[in-house]
């Protein structure tokens, strides 16, 4: 069974700070990579994509791939209290669908 | 670009009826997948169409569900015999389909709720 994992926390982390978010997974026929955010009772809005080995940025937000490690990271930096949200890891399984984790809780307190 | 397109928001349906959900996803998209998503859990795989070919389905899907495509457009998922474990928010995505073997985004529409009593 071809699985992403993700720490379901909650993660807390005060405003301003750096929230860090992880993923492993195990298909390493794996290419695509996505961090998507869910607020609660709302659908999952595309965060970022990240395809090859190393750091992707935008704006607050830093995705990190390692392929051999077979582990994708969610870098939030100056965390706001609208951050608030389950965090979702997906994954492409090599020749079928995105694969998500269960999601990771984040609470910004202000 | 008007985004996916779900219908209806929320069903609530006695055990043993059957229902029907509708999505139109993003007109460019020729990739259209289903999800379910039950609390606390991340979106669950159903199946996928490209155009009017439905390409995968979950092995973990019951027989009493189906989809379809009909013209690489819309799509329907009918639910026959609901039973309380349907219960779930039911999230139609679409995409632009893979380039060199790497997947495009998932846009999500913002689901049906459905509710088995």
């Amino acid at each position: 069974q071809k699985e992403v994992e993700q720490n379901s926390g909650p993660l807390s982390v005060p405003e301003g700070a750096i929230a860090s978010l992880n993923c492993t997974y195990s298909d390493r026929g794996s290419q695509s990579f996505f961090w998507y955010r869910q607020y609660s009772g709302k659908s999952p809005e595309l965060i970022m994509s990240i395809y090859s080995n190393g750091d992707k940025e935008d704006g607050r937000f830093t995705a990190q791939l390692n392929k051999a490690s077979q582990y994708v990271s969610l870098l939030i930096r100056d965390s706001q209290p609208s951050d608030s949200a389950t965090y979702l890891c997906a994954v492409n399984q090599a020749g079928t669908a995105l694969i998500f984790g269960k999601g990771t809780t984040l609470s910004v307190s202000s | 670009d008007t985004g996916v397109s779900q219908d209806p928001r929320h069903k609530i349906t006695k055990r043993g009826q059957n229902v029907t959900f509708r999505c139109d996803p993003i007109s460019e998209h020729n990739r259209l997948y289903w999800y379910r998503q039950t609390l606390g859990q991340g979106p669950e795989f159903l199946t996928y169409f490209q155009n009017e070919a439905q390409l995968e389905k979950s092995r973990l899907l019951s027989d009493r569900f189906s989809a379809e495509r009909p013209k690489g457009s819309f799509s329907t998922l009918e639910i026959q015999r609901t039973e309380q474990g349907d219960s779930a928010m039911y999230l139609c995505a679409s995409s632009l389909e893979p380039t060199g073997g790497y997947f495009s985004p998932l846009h999500f529409g913002n689901g049906t709720r459905l509710t088995v009593t």
